[in-house]
């Protein structure tokens, strides 16, 4: 199976910060990366597929970067609505895997 | 626009059969392009995927699971469902149903889930 290690794994954040999570997968993935957002309560929701095609409806101060085995998800000025957990997703070879999530926290 | 819902038993007794289904309404299950799959969460903790289906029956299941796990599909309606046999407390999670879509474009395939059902809550316990 493929491995995707999140880091950090925790980071506290104040609204208007630039953030940037990683992924890194312990073999070569290709783009087939995506990144969803999970609240409390919430299923995952859709943020970004191929490692940098924003989903339909998804603000543009998410963006996400990456191939290979490194991928950066980035929030640029963090708005209250994105406290959240982050999970990364590997769809190049099953069984599909994810992340261990960031949790991104009130500062 | 497509929605999912989980449905089910949330509290089962160890060593019985985990049995859900997944309602899919505002769209055909039998689009073309379009997995149906099932993925689980503990209490706390990340992501599992447990496996998927496509509507010709063709399934792919997570080693970790693949000799309990059975997804079936009913095209007639519109559910798509999943059986988990010899549970153990380890398997209390959230369960999740989720359209995986493929698309060809550019040259390239184009992979992610989207929607998600709300998840539901199943409980292993005597």
């Amino acid at each position: 199976d493929i491995q995707l290690t999140q880091s950090p794994s925790f980071l506290s954040a104040s609204v208007g910060d630039r953030v940037t999570i990683t992924c890194r997968a312990s073999q070569g993935i290709s783009s087939y990366l995506a990144w969803y957002q999970q609240k409390p309560g919430k299923a995952p929701k859709l943020l970004i597929y191929a490692a940098s095609t924003l989903q339909s409806g998804v603000p543009s101060r998410f963006s996400g970067s990456g191939s290979g085995t490194e991928f950066t998800l980035t929030i640029n000025s963090l708005q209250p609505e994105d406290f959240a957990t982050y999970h990364c997703q590997q769809l190049n070879s099953y069984p599909v895997t994810f992340g261990g999530g960031t949790k991104v926290e009130i500062k | 626009q497509v929605q999912l819902q989980e449905s089910g038993p949330g509290l089962v007794k160890p060593s019985q059969t985990l049995s859900l289904t997944c309602t899919v309404s505002g769209g055909s299950i039998s689009s073309d392009g379009y997995y149906w799959s099932w993925i689980r969460q503990p209490a706390g903790k990340g992501l599992e995927w447990i496996g998927r289906i496509y509507i010709s029956g063709s399934t792919n299941y997570n080693p970790s699971l693949k000799s309990r796990v059975t997804i079936s599909v009913d095209t007639s309606k519109n559910q798509f469902s999943l059986k988990l046999s010899s549970v153990t407390a380890a398997d209390t999670a959230i369960y999740y149903c989720a359209r995986f879509a493929s698309l060809l474009r550019d040259g390239f395939d184009y992979r992610w889930f989207d929607p998600w059902g709300q998840g539901t809550l199943v409980t292993v316990s005597s």
